[in-house]
């Protein structure tokens, strides 16, 4: 059984460029979030989305947007990419109330 | 903000039990205890997860206090593979209803 997948792993932007980051859920899971962290920081909530639409929202500016497919999948897009948007970019999926967040191994976002 | 005070960093003796405190003074009463952990270049692991009763896994136990004020994770017998940054999360309604907001964290050290 997958767990949460999410690619790339790893990716170099250039300042002002746009990036679209891809989760898959765990195998029965309907619920997928998206997490910011920067070095040496916790995870930072960026949105959330639920039957393919974003239910709630952190303190993230709008050039953060996502997507949630009838598949359950997600997609995170970052617009005009600024250079402390480097950081790892975790999805995490669950299912139901109470259930926890299973986490991927995220994504290394990198803008030079 | 988080809604939970953890100590920065702990260390511990390898076969030892690991006791990690937590504060949550302000949590109300449909809000669950939520332990994670993150060991370095991965994502959050779930660990475990309560409401005012002490629960028990094959991972560790968690003791909440009566006035769930306050609870503590116990490691029972740490290992070298427990060194992580272990975060303590208060959160109602799941994943649908609430946002899942991490804080700093406590970096634990097993010292062998």
């Amino acid at each position: 059984d997958a767990g949460v997948t999410q690619s790339p792993t790893h990716l170099i932007k250039t300042r002002g460029q746009q990036v679209t980051l891809r989760c898959s859920p765990k195998s029965g899971h309907d619920t997928v979030s998206w997490y910011q962290q920067a070095l040496g920081q916790g995870p930072q909530f960026i949105f959330q989305y639920y039957e393919e639409e974003e239910r709630q929202r952190g303190n993230f500016p709008d050039r953060f947007s996502g997507h949630q497919f009838p598949n359950y999948s997600s997609e995170l897009n970052v617009n005009a990419l600024l250079l402390g948007d480097s950081a790892l970019y975790l999805c995490a999926s669950s299912f139901g109330q109470y259930s926890p967040l299973h986490f991927g191994n995220g994504t290394r976002l990198t803008v030079t | 903000d988080a809604k939970t005070t953890q100590p920065p960093s702990m260390d511990c003796a390898e076969g030892r039990a690991a006791n990690l405190p937590c504060n949550h003074s302000t949590i109300s009463g449909n809000e669950y205890v939520y332990w994670y952990r993150q060991i370095h270049s991965q994502g959050p692991q779930y660990i475990i997860h309560g409401l005012k009763n002490n629960e028990t896994n094959e991972m560790a136990s968690l003791i909440i206090t009566e006035d769930r004020k306050s609870s503590t994770l116990i490691l029972p017998h740490a290992t070298l593979r427990d060194t992580a940054v272990y975060y303590c999360i208060v959160s109602s309604g799941g994943n649908r209803d609430d946002k899942i907001i991490f804080g700093k964290g406590t970096r634990l050290h097993i010292l062998p």
